[in-house]
């Protein structure tokens, strides 16, 4: 089993809908990170949270909200999904406590369409 | 400018050729550098960290920064058709978060 952990994988819904993104992971990590991948502008974050009670902006965080309902689960919103948050996003963890950087691990991806 | 910046490639060689990638970077404050390696539709997996400047070897993959120059390159020797990927470098400033290049795109031909 991945220890970072993406539902669902694929998604496709219409403009204005509400849609979330789940992420769970068995890794133990503390911190926990929500990015989008899209062509030619290579992972940018959209939140992370470096503890439970711990929420924070990434660089577009905009149209976007998050939950870290605990330790292992941090879940990203679109409120109202437009046609420009069509995106591959990933879910990532790191350990505050390592000492090679914030090595980051990455799940498979959530593959988002919204027409 | 962006803060990373990495060419996208593609870049296409030989099998059993070695593929030179690299980025350069403008905040003199990273200090961890690092390379992920990204098949096509899934995750990116880490593949090399190395802290400040120097060289480190692991296998068939050799890192190098340069921190006077604000460089940092990864070569794959003896590369195989399993290496096409995409390749993205990643830096860190200490207790920050990361920031990543765009990701080069690599095609090792049988």
């Amino acid at each position: 089993d991945a220890d970072v952990t993406q539902t669902p994988r694929n998604r496709i819904t219409k403009t204005g809908k509400r849609i979330m993104l789940e992420c769970s992971q068995t890794k133990g990590h503390d911190r926990m990170y929500w990015y989008r991948q899209d062509p030619g502008l290579g992972l940018r974050l959209i939140y992370y949270s470096f503890d439970v009670k711990d929420i924070n902006k990434g660089e577009i965080s905009d149209g976007y909200s998050v939950s870290r309902q605990a330790q292992a689960k941090f879940s990203l919103s679109l409120e109202s999904a437009i046609p420009n948050q069509t995106a591959l996003y990933f879910c990532a963890t790191s350990d505050s406590g390592q000492s090679s950087g914030n090595t980051i691990y990455f799940g498979e991806g959530s593959w988002l369409t919204v027409v | 400018q962006k803060e990373v910046e990495q060419d996208p490639g593609p870049l296409s060689v030989p099998e059993g050729a070695i593929v030179s990638l690299n980025c350069t970077y403008s905040n003199s404050a990273f200090q961890y550098f690092m390379w992920y390696r990204q098949y096509s539709r899934k995750g990116p997996e880490l593949l090399m960290y190395t802290y400040s400047s120097g060289n480190k070897e692991d296998g068939r993959f050799t890192a190098q920064v340069d921190k006077s120059s604000k460089y940092i390159s990864l070569f794959i020797r003896d590369s195989q058709p399993s290496d096409s990927a995409t390749y993205l470098c990643a830096m860190e400033a200490a207790g920050n978060k990361l920031t990543f290049g765009g990701g080069t795109r690599v095609l090792v031909k049988p």
